[in-house]
């Protein structure tokens, strides 16, 4: 079945510091792909997706390319802030037969320490 | 526009009794997930409705779950009895139909003692 794995957490990093946090995926078909976020006290909110293979999504800083040869999604951001701090899950909706339904990661904490 | 709102936030509950828990999502959304996430592992599907019909209940973990959404609108999760590992956060998300990238509630925390 389709699944998604994410680099173990926490991840604690110097305000400035380049991030990456590692994500794969296992799926039949042509996946959409996602980052979420979770900010402390908040509820999950979409930071970035892409929908085919080559695809860049990016926003806030934050980046990540469908790679389809490696099967990966990997989050990066060049200079992380302490507002970063959060919880971020990679996640994919099948396709074909997409409803919504959303495969999720694990999660991985950041912590940015200024 | 109000978002996803989830009730409680949070609820403290002994072994043996009965939660349920409130999502009421946007308006005009017709799709309402539920997912949940136990002890730090990954966010878990658990059902989908369509307006007030289940369209894929394959999550459940079992038959103490049960979910309702009457009239299409806001939707309920009953846990009854509750078993300690029924702790975790209880996310909710709605979509419009056709528009599949949905929006989350801030999700209630279950703890049961």
């Amino acid at each position: 079945g389709n699944s998604v794995t994410q680099m173990e957490g926490p991840v604690t990093l110097s305000e400035e510091a380049f991030l990456t946090i590692n994500c794969t995926y296992t799926a039949t078909g042509y996946p959409s792909l996602f980052w979420y976020v979770q900010y402390p006290g908040e509820g999950l909110q979409l930071l970035l997706k892409a929908t085919k293979a080559d695809d860049k999504g990016s926003n806030k800083g934050f980046e990540a390319t469908y790679r389809k040869e490696t099967t990966s999604f990997h989050l990066e951001k060049g200079s992380v802030q302490v507002s970063d701090s959060a919880v971020y899950f990679c996640a994919l909706t099948q396709f074909p037969g997409n409803t919504g339904k959303l495969i999720f990661g694990q999660g991985t904490t950041l912590q940015v320490k200024p | 526009e109000a978002g996803v709102t989830q009730f409680p936030s949070h609820s403290v509950i002994e072994k043996g009794q009965t939660v349920t828990l409130r999502c009421d999502p946007i308006s005009g959304h017709d799709n309402l997930y539920w997912y949940r996430r136990v002890m730090g592992k990954e966010i878990k599907f658990l059902l989908h409705f369509v307006k007030e019909s289940k369209q894929d209940e394959s999550g459940m973990p079992n038959n103490r779950f049960l979910a309702e959404r009457t009239g299409g609108t806001y939707s309920t999760l009953k846990v009854q009895p509750a078993e300690l590992e029924d702790s975790g956060v209880y996310f909710c998300a709605s979509s419009q139909v056709g528009v599949l990238i949905p929006f989350f509630g801030q999700g209630t925390r279950l703890t049961v003692v």
